[in-house]
């Protein structure tokens, strides 16, 4: 079955500065990688995904690439702010088959310093 | 449409007790998964449904650990008897089917968790 890595499992950074966070996966047929935020005592809420049919997605300050070939995926978080601040997951799962479950990775816990 | 929905938000009870978790998914999703979360652990799929049927439980832990859904609104997870390892966030979510599933759109949504402290 699947097994997603990520690293670092803690990040400190400056207010300001950038972040990233990387994920690796072992099963070449996972073709979705979401990353979800979680806020202290609060659910797991989506903030980017990708499919393998490209290698980069951007959403203003959040950013995720793809290295199919590798089996890697990253978070790129620029200018962090305080609220930035909360535990990211990476996952990874094959999005349209059968399976409908996600992996996911052990967490990295981001603090932004002001 | 008010998301999944779980309760209790919060158990406490001792070990050796029943426990039940319960959730209600977003309707229109025909599939539920409970993961559970824990320091050490991070979020492990505990099981997931399809259209009612349990489809792969293989993150179950042990025999104490059972899940059904015995209709499209509703899923209990339960735990007989209960142990303190057992504590920890039990969320529950649920997925669009797959030929709605727009691009861009969340494919799994989370409900708010039941936090579970085993005494």
């Amino acid at each position: 079955g699947e097994n997603v890595e990520q690293h670092p499992s803690t990040l400190s950074v400056q207010e300001g500065d950038s972040a990233v966070i990387k994920c690796t996966y072992s099963d070449s047929a996972s073709n979705y990688f979401p990353w979800y935020k979680q806020e202290l005592g609060k659910r797991p809420q989506l903030i980017i995904d990708i499919r393998s049919n490209v290698g980069e997605k951007k959403d203003q300050r959040i950013a995720v690439t793809l290295n199919k070939t590798a089996k890697h995926f990253s978070l790129h978080i620029t200018e962090t702010q305080p609220e930035d601040s909360a535990v990211y997951f990476c996952a990874a799962s094959i999005y349209g088959g059968s399976q409908g479950n996600l992996i996911f990775g052990k967490g990295t816990k981001l603090s932004v310093k002001p | 449409d008010a998301g999944v929905i779980q309760s209790p938000r919060h158990e406490v009870t001792e070990m050796g007790q029943e426990v039940t978790l319960r959730c209600k998914p977003i309707s229109g999703h025909d599939y539920l998964f409970w993961y559970r979360q824990t320091m050490m652990r991070g979020l492990e799929l505990l099981i997931y449904f399809n259209n009612n049927v349990p489809i792969d439980d293989s993150g179950m832990p042990e025999d104490r650990f059972s899940a059904k859904m015995p209709n499209a609104s509703f899923s209990t997870l339960k735990i007989q008897p209960s142990e303190p390892r057992d504590s920890a966030v039990y969320f529950c979510a649920s997925s669009p089917p797959v030929g709605k599933r727009a691009p861009g759109a969340n494919v799994l949504t989370f409900g708010a968790g039941s936090r579970l402290t085993v005494l």
